[in-house]
């Protein structure tokens, strides 16, 4: 398997525009995570999914943000409109719910709202 | 709620010289805790578990942690540090009766000087 696969691994973009992330877990994972990771406040779960279905979306910073999974084989993380603020990296995780502890990540996407 | 402490932002060791990255923790009920390490623009990969059982708990690439309720810790340790070990660490902590997902601490970035 090649792993949880993230894209774009670098995103420059303009304020105001929309931005959206991608990521394919690995396949019959049935967990899957988005973090955004900053050197101020370090790595925070912004939401995450079982069998396709949002669980927990309280970490969404706010309704500039969006999440979705339509099917077990990719989700995407939207930001409209995008924020300086919103410069960070972005990480996707999965993992199975017999080995909840053991989640691999992709290697994540640099955004820059410039 | 749950949460994570890294208290130190950097640990700086000589090469072959033991080492210990600190990690406190606090949840309501009983706790899952882990180990994750993070190499330049790379995404993060698990070293070590912490479920139920012996106290201390051995992982990947030598690195080994000791649980400890009574101080909410559970801190990491190496007896002999390897330049290669130089990275970012993250404690991690699942509430098992609060959740599903990983609780990240901010991170600690481990230099090994030869």
């Amino acid at each position: 398997d090649a792993g949880v696969i993230q894209s774009p691994r670098h995103e420059v973009t303009e304020m105001g525009q929309e931005v959206t992330l991608r990521c394919k877990p690995i396949s019959g994972h049935d967990y899957l995570f988005w973090y955004r990771q900053t050197m101020m406040r370090g790595l925070e779960l912004l939401i995450y999914f079982n069998n396709n279905v949002p669980i927990d979306d309280s970490g969404m910073p706010e309704d500039r943000f969006s999440a979705k999974m339509p099917n077990a084989s990719f989700s995407t993380l939207k930001i409209q409109p995008s924020e300086p603020r919103d410069s960070a990296v972005y990480f996707c995780a999965s993992s199975l719910v017999s080995d909840l502890w053991s989640y691999t990540f992709g290697s994540g996407t640099r955004l820059t709202v410039v | 709620a749950q949460s994570v402490a890294q208290p130190e932002d950097q640990v700086n060791v000589a090469e072959g010289n033991p080492l210990t990255v600190k990690c406190t923790y606090s949840v309501s009920g009983n706790p899952y805790l882990f180990w994750y390490v993070q190499y330049p623009n790379r995404g993060l990969q698990f070293l070590l578990k912490y479920i139920t059982g012996d106290n201390l708990v051995k992982g990947s690439y030598g690195f080994e942690a000791e649980f400890n309720k009574s101080q909410t810790s559970f801190h990491l340790k190496k007896p002999s540090a390897l330049v290669s070990d130089s990275a970012l660490y993250f404690c991690a902590v699942r509430d098992i009766q609060a959740g599903t997902a990983l609780i990240f601490g901010k991170g600690t970035t481990l230099s090994v000087s030869s």
